[in-house]
């Protein structure tokens, strides 16, 4: 399983964009990314998966660029009610042995 | 549907006590996980179930059990809890080999005294 590293922290302000970049050096042929979504007191929420290039859904973006060591989770204009912690996931083949990483808690301000 | 379900939500223990929490899932998912997250922590996968019928372990197997009793159901056992097991504990299921997102239940909180 390839071993993730992310920023620990990161602020921001409503209505900006924040970008959280994920490296997986070791990331496998095979292996997919995803990124989950934790506030306190309950489970992760799943958010967003890719393999290459770049995925959109109605709450985030992921980038992956062509050599698939890193990908960066695009959250559009947060809100207050963004402010979690964000976890990346590398997942191989059937995602059965998932390890999540210490994520980054994302503190959005007023 | 109920998606995840855990029990107990709650419990305190002492510590040599042993219990049982529990995990049902009504989505018909063919896999199912056991985290275990510390405070401030990130998760850690203590087992997981690929299938039916088959159990492996995963960062932090020691100190616990797990049953999967059928598709529905994931248990998982502390034999003889410790404090250093104090933590909240998170089963999640897995639809299939195609589908890598990952439904959690509410936690089940366990304080080991």
């Amino acid at each position: 399983l390839a071993k993730t590293t992310q920023p620990i922290s990161m602020d921001s302000y409503e209505g900006q964009e924040v970008n959280i970049t994920c490296s997986h050096n070791n990331i496998a042929t095979n292996d997919y990314i995803t990124w989950y979504q934790q506030f306190p007191s309950q489970g992760p929420r799943f958010i967003i998966q890719g393999y290459k290039t770049k995925v959109t859904n109605e709450v985030a973006s992921l980038f992956i660029p062509a050599d698939r060591k890193s990908s960066t989770l695009s959250l559009p204009r947060v809100s207050l009610s963004d402010t979690a912690v964000y976890y990346c996931l590398v997942v191989g083949t059937g995602g059965f042995k998932t390890i999540f990483g210490a994520g980054t808690r994302l503190f959005v301000k007023a | 549907n109920a998606g995840v379900t855990q029990t107990p939500k709650f419990q305190v223990l002492k510590t040599g006590q042993s219990m049982t929490l529990q995990c049902a899932q009504d989505m018909n998912h063919n896999s199912m996980y056991w985290y275990r997250q510390d405070p401030g922590m990130g998760l850690r996968l203590i087992y997981y179930s690929a299938s039916e019928g088959t159990t492996d372990k995963g960062e932090v197997p020691n100190g616990y059990n797990v049953s999967r009793l059928n598709k529905r159901e994931f248990s998982l056992r502390l034999e003889s809890a410790a404090p250093s097991q104090t933590s909240v504990y998170f089963c999640a299921t897995l639809p299939g080999v195609t589908n890598n997102e990952q439904f959690f239940g509410p936690g089940t909180r366990l304080t080991v005294l």
